[in-house]
């Protein structure tokens, strides 16, 4: 258990809809980062926070927004969803901000998203 | 393209060794991370190297050289449970982008 809570673990929907994941860090971690990972692929990085502020930005579509909250927790929405946005979600956390830190991302075990 | 290049697929006896090699281009680079992933799981951290060298932890050791853009991963005394996808990581900025990942299938 790395101590980040990913929820739902599952969640089917249709093409056109608008879906909420959400995240919860490890407690005292500051960075939250988002990854997809499509059937058999790589991790494609997202997004990232710190302390509630955007720190670093990826592959991110414009479909696609995310935010962190005061109490550290994050969520990532995806609207008009298209068939080829079917993958597995993860959000890691970090105690540092990204720079300079040993690279140790604590992951979830993912929201697995599948449109139909 | 992908800026960290790794081999897709890795098959291995139980017992062997496996070396993982990682090759990355970005500039403001930090480190490599490695990562293992088993199937339908999330990744977990193995190991981070900041410097040039060799980084030791029971099994599993990974390397790094800064001047040859490279780095690699080296599995030990092989066992089935080995068995997942191995990814190499590389900090730059604020980022830690992964490469696509090596599947390390061991054979009894």
């Amino acid at each position: 258990d790395s101590g980040v809570t990913q929820t739902p673990k599952h969640l089917i929907t249709a093409t056109g809809q608008r879906v909420t994941l959400r995240c919860s860090p490890r407690s005292g971690d500051l960075s939250v980062y988002w990854y997809q990972q499509s059937l058999d692929q790589g991790l494609q990085f997202l997004i990232q926070y710190y302390n509630g502020e955007e720190r670093a930005k990826g592959n991110i579509l414009e479909r696609f927004s995310a935010q962190q909250f005061p109490d550290l927790h994050s969520e990532l929405n995806l609207s008009s969803l298209e068939l080829g946005d079917s993958a597995l979600y993860f959000c890691a956390s970090s105690v540092a901000s990204g720079q300079g830190d040993t690279g140790e991302l604590f992951f979830g075990e993912g929201s697995r998203l599948t449109v139909l | 393209g992908q800026s960290l290049e790794q081999p897709s697929e890795v098959t291995a006896v139980e017992g062997a060794i496996v070396q993982i090699n990682c090759t990355y281009q970005t500039s403001g680079f930090y480190g490599l991370s490695w990562y293992q992933q088993h199937d339908g799981g999330a990744p977990t951290f193995l190991s981070y190297n900041g410097l040039d060298g060799l980084e030791e932890t029971g099994r599993f050791s990974s390397f790094l050289s800064r001047s040859d853009s490279y780095g690699y991963l080296l599995l030990q005394e092989l066992q089935m449970k080995d068995s997942a996808s191995y990814f190499c990581a590389e900090a730059a900025g604020n980022k830690l982008t992964f490469g696509g990942g090596t599947r390390v299938l061991v054979k009894p």
